[in-house]
C-alpha cells in the first residue's frame, strides 16, 4: 500500500530558529511530491519537486527531493510567527488520474 | 488572482439525506479533485475527474459517492444517503492540464465543513 510519512509530527520553536521537516514516501510510480501549508483551512501549494538534488527556494522556504532514499525535506530559515501551520507532503503517482495521497502532517508553532 | 470556489462554506445534514457540494474550479483548469479531512486527521484523496469523466477513485469513494461536471463551470460531489462518518471538511481542487509540465499546479478551495447529525 502507498504511504507517505511525515516528521516529526509536531515541533515548537522560537522565532529565528531554522526547522526542517521530513516526508518519506514509498509510493509506486512515482510522479512528483508537492508540499503544502494549511494555516485553517484550504493548503496552500509551497513547491512541487519531480527531479533529484535540485533545490526549490521561496523565500525562506526551500525544500528538496532525493528519488533514491525516497524523501524530501522543507526548509524553513529565521521562523516567524506566521510560519505556525501545519505543514503537508503529498506524493502524486502515475496511475492514471494523478492521484495524490497525503501525510499526517507537521505541526509547526513558532513562539516569540 | 484565480481561484478555487466551493459552497456552501458550512452545511449541517441529517444523517441518511442527500447533500451536494459544489466547486467552482480555476476556468482554464482540466483537472478536478475531492478530498476529505475528518476532524483532526490527514486530508484523504477521494476522487480525480478528467474530461467529464472519473480518472481515479480511492476506496473512500464508494456507491454512496457521485461526482458531476453538470454545466461547463461547476464541479460536484453528492452524497446520496450521509452517513455520520462523512462529517468532514471536503475539498476541491483543481490543475491546468499535464502539458507542459512545471505549470501544474493543484489549487484548492476553501471547503466545506459537513456536519452530519
Amino acid at each position: 500500500e502507498d504511504k507517505v510519512v511525515q516528521s516529526p509530527l509536531s515541533l515548537v520553536v522560537h522565532e529565528g530558529d531554522t526547522v526542517t521537516l521530513n516526508c518519506s514516501y514509498e509510493v509506486t510510480n512515482f510522479r512528483s511530491l508537492l508540499w503544502y501549508k494549511q494555516e485553517k483551512k484550504a493548503p496552500t501549494f509551497l513547491f512541487m519537486l519531480t527531479s533529484s538534488g535540485i533545490e526549490k527556494k521561496s523565500g525562506r522556504l526551500s525544500s528538496i527531493l532525493d528519488k533514491k532514499e525516497l524523501f524530501s525535506i522543507l526548509n524553513i530559515t529565521a521562523t516567524q510567527t506566521g510560519d505556525s501551520a501545519i505543514y503537508l507532503c503529498a506524493v502524486e503517482t502515475l496511475n492514471t488520474g494523478n492521484q495524490f495521497y497525503f501525510g499526517t502532517g507537521t505541526s509547526l508553532t513558532v513562539i516569540p | 488572482e484565480p481561484e478555487v470556489t466551493q459552497t456552501p462554506s458550512h452545511q449541517v445534514t441529517q444523517m441518511g439525506q442527500e447533500v451536494i457540494l459544489r466547486c467552482v474550479p480555476i476556468s482554464n483548469h482540466l483537472y478536478f479533485y475531492w478530498y476529505r479531512q475528518i476532524l483532526g486527521q490527514k486530508v484523504e484523496f477521494l476522487v480525480s475527474f478528467y474530461n467529464n469523466e472519473i480518472s481515479e477513485k480511492s476506496e473512500i469513494f464508494d456507491d454512496q459517492f457521485s461526482v458531476e461536471r453538470p454545466d461547463g463551470s461547476n464541479f460536484t460531489l453528492k452524497i446520496r444517503s450521509t452517513k455520520l462518518e462523512d462529517s468532514a471538511m471536503y475539498f476541491c481542487a483543481s490543475s491546468e492540464a499535464l502539458l507542459p509540465r512545471g505549470k501544474e499546479t493543484q489549487y484548492f478551495g476553501p471547503g466545506t465543513r459537513l456536519l452530519v447529525l
